[in-house]
């Protein structure tokens, strides 16, 4: 089943504890990419990646950090988590960037909490 | 600015009737238009693609609606289902920034029977 994996989908956690949020596809896709979605805010985009060892910023970048080193897997790091980056997390894959009109395909979410 | 705003925030629909989303846009240079359905809690799911040529596109009981000229689509359910119960998001690419994406707010829809 094609699919999008997410590890784990519930974290509580304490400020300034390192953790890694885990991303996995199984469709050989060239893109990914991380999304926060808070209440009011909407879905913002954290980090995306073209390809292996490609990794850009999107809106929100400021405290999290990526790497693209297998095509299947794009890992969301926090080095040091703070209250404000509780949230629902979502990581996402296509075939190829969404300006050619591929659907992204999005993983189950992770609801991460920091006290 | 590149927006996307959606309208109604939410609405409240009975079973079987019809309803309509809006979503209207200003990121420039348009490429494409998507909309998603979001279940509480769960990952979007996509439910159209529509490119800057497409004026109409349909999914089972979706129908989606573009006009390029005044950058604004429109999604409309018909005789919904307690399942379609969800929020809908309009996302438009930023192809000038690349593979970046604007989410509009979403329009959560409940339905009732």
């Amino acid at each position: 089943e094609a699919q999008v994996t997410q590890n784990p989908r519930y974290l509580i956690t304490v400020t300034g504890k390192k953790l890694t949020v885990t991303c996995s596809q199984n469709m050989n896709h060239e893109y990914m990419s991380w999304y926060r979605q808070d209440p009011g805010l909407g879905l913002r985009q954290i980090y995306y990646s073209m390809n292996v060892e490609v990794t850009d910023k999107g809106d929100v970048p400021e405290g999290y950090k990526v790497s693209r080193k297998e095509k299947r897997n794009f890992p969301l790091i926090l080095e040091s988590p703070s209250p404000n980056q509780t949230s629902l997390y979502f990581c996402a894959s296509s075939q190829i960037g969404s300006v050619l009109g591929y659907e992204q395909y999005f993983g189950p979410g992770t609801r991460l909490t920091v006290t | 600015k590149n927006q996307v705003e959606q309208s109604p925030q939410s609405l409240i629909i009975l079973e079987g009737k019809n309803c309509t989303l809006q979503c209207n846009y200003t990121v420039s240079p348009f490429s494409n238009l998507r909309w998603y359905k979001q279940d509480t809690g769960r990952g979007p799911v996509s439910l159209t693609i529509m490119t800057f040529s497409e004026n109409t596109k349909s999914n089972g009981r979706y129908t989606a609606t573009l006009d390029a000229d005044t950058k604004q689509s429109s999604l409309h359910i018909t005789a919904s289902q307690l399942s379609d119960s969800a929020s809908y998001i309009c996302v438009v690419p930023r192809e000038a920034a690349g593979n970046k994406l604007t989410f509009g707010g979403g329009t959560r829809v409940l339905v009732k029977p």
